[in-house]
This record gives C-alpha cells, sequence and structure tokens, in this order.
C-alpha cells in the first residue's frame, strides 16, 4: 500500500507571508497532483509533476517534484486571503503490470491565510 | 460544459434506508470512481469503473454498490444506510486511472 503524508496538518499564517507545505512517501510515483479544495465544492487540479526535480510554477505557487520521485512541495510567496483552502497531493503509481487502483491521495493541508 | 454533476448536494437518511447518489460526467471519460470524505481521513476510493460495464473494488467498498451501464453515469448505491456512512460522497472521472480528475462538488448525506 502506497501512502502519501502530507505535512503541516493545519496552517493559519497573515497575508504577505510565505510558507510551504510538503507531501512525502517512502513510495516512487510517476507523477504527482496538486488539487486545491474550497469549502462545498471538490479538489480542483492545480498542476501535475512528471519529471524528478521538475518545478513548475503558477503566478505565487511554486511545486517541485523530488528527484527520486518520492516527494513533492508546493511553496506559496506572499500568501492572500483567497490562497485558503485544502490542499491535496495524489500520487500516480508506478505499475510493474496493469491495475486501475488511480491515484494515492494525501489527507491534505488545510491553508488559512488571515487579512 | 457541465463537467461532472452530483446529485442531490444533501440528504439525511435514516439508519437502515436505502438510496442512490448520482454521478454524471459529459467529457466521454473512460476512468470514474467514488470517494468519501471525512475529517483526518482524507479522500478513500470506494469503487472505481474503468469503462461501462466494469466495476471494481476500492479502499472502502463495504455497504455500497455501483454499475457502469453507459459511460457518462455511474450512480453509487447506499443498501442499507449506517450512521456510519454520514460523510461527503464525492465522484471523479479521467480518462485514464492515474490522470488528473475532474471531481464533482460531492453529496453530504447524513444519516439518522
Amino acid at each position: 500500500t502506497q501512502l502519501l503524508e502530507q505535512s503541516p496538518q493545519f496552517l493559519s499564517i497573515q497575508e504577505g507571508e510565505n510558507l510551504t507545505v510538503y507531501c512525502n512517501s517512502s513510495s516512487v510515483f510517476s507523477s504527482l497532483q496538486w488539487y486545491r479544495q474550497e469549502p462545498g465544492e471538490g479538489p480542483v487540479l492545480l498542476v501535475t509533476v512528471v519529471t524528478g526535480g521538475e518545478v513548475k510554477k503558477l503566478k505565487r505557487l511554486t511545486f517541485q517534484f523530488g528527484d527520486a520521485r518520492k516527494d513533492s512541495s508546493l511553496h506559496i510567496t506572499a500568501a492572500q486571503p483567497g490562497d485558503t483552502g485544502l490542499y491535496l497531493c495524489a500520487g500516480a503509481a508506478v505499475y510493474s503490470g496493469g491495475g486501475a487502483d488511480g491515484l494515492t491521495f494525501g489527507k491534505g493541508t488545510h491553508l488559512i491565510i488571515q487579512p | 460544459n457541465a463537467g461532472v454533476t452530483q446529485t442531490p448536494k444533501f440528504q439525511v437518511l435514516k439508519t437502515g434506508q436505502s438510496m442512490t447518489l448520482q454521478c454524471a460526467q459529459d467529457m466521454n471519460h473512460e476512468y470514474m470512481s467514488w470517494y468519501r470524505q471525512d475529517p483526518g481521513m482524507g479522500l478513500r476510493l470506494i469503487h472505481y469503473s474503468v469503462g461501462a460495464g466494469i466495476t471494481d473494488q476500492g479502499e472502502v467498498p463495504n455497504g455500497y454498490n455501483v454499475s457502469r451501464s453507459t459511460t457518462e453515469d455511474f450512480p453509487l448505491r447506499l443498501l442499507s444506510a449506517a450512521p456510519s456512512q454520514t460523510s461527503v460522497y464525492f465522484c471523479a472521472s479521467s480518462y485514464l486511472a492515474d490522470q488528473p480528475q475532474h471531481f464533482g462538488d460531492g453529496t453530504r448525506l447524513s444519516i439518522l
């Protein structure tokens, strides 16, 4: 069973501060996805990282995939109240033969940005 | 483009009642899945389908049934509701199992 551990579980910071959330596993993933979920809605994809060491930027959000493809981080610069939400990482398994179990989701980081 | 549509958005049931949560997608996705989301537990896979006529169990399938008669629809049936099934249920779809998932807005279900 592949597990993805996210940290911290909860984070509350002031507007304008920087933050980093982590997604770690002992397993190798073929790709890793980050989602944001707002109250009353389903998760929405932010980015997919595929290559070990890959860095992707989405405005003030920077996503990095670890060299060994076992971990990832999300860094937010100058956080804004609109960044508030639940951030989920999800890994796609490296299959040695068939299977359609889909993604392994972390439990998420609840982020609150206070004005 | 509606994406993934779930109905109802809210439902309250009594223990022992049965009901069906509806999920429809208009993106011609082959892969569809059902998750439940509980505080501190994250998203847990209930059942999934890789195409019409094919379904399989996920991590927490007990108490739930699914069918996939068409590519578009993937209903989730609660056979005899129990308080432990109080949760938020999400349906998702994608072209393949490991591709980015498109989620519906969820059904909030309370079992009394």
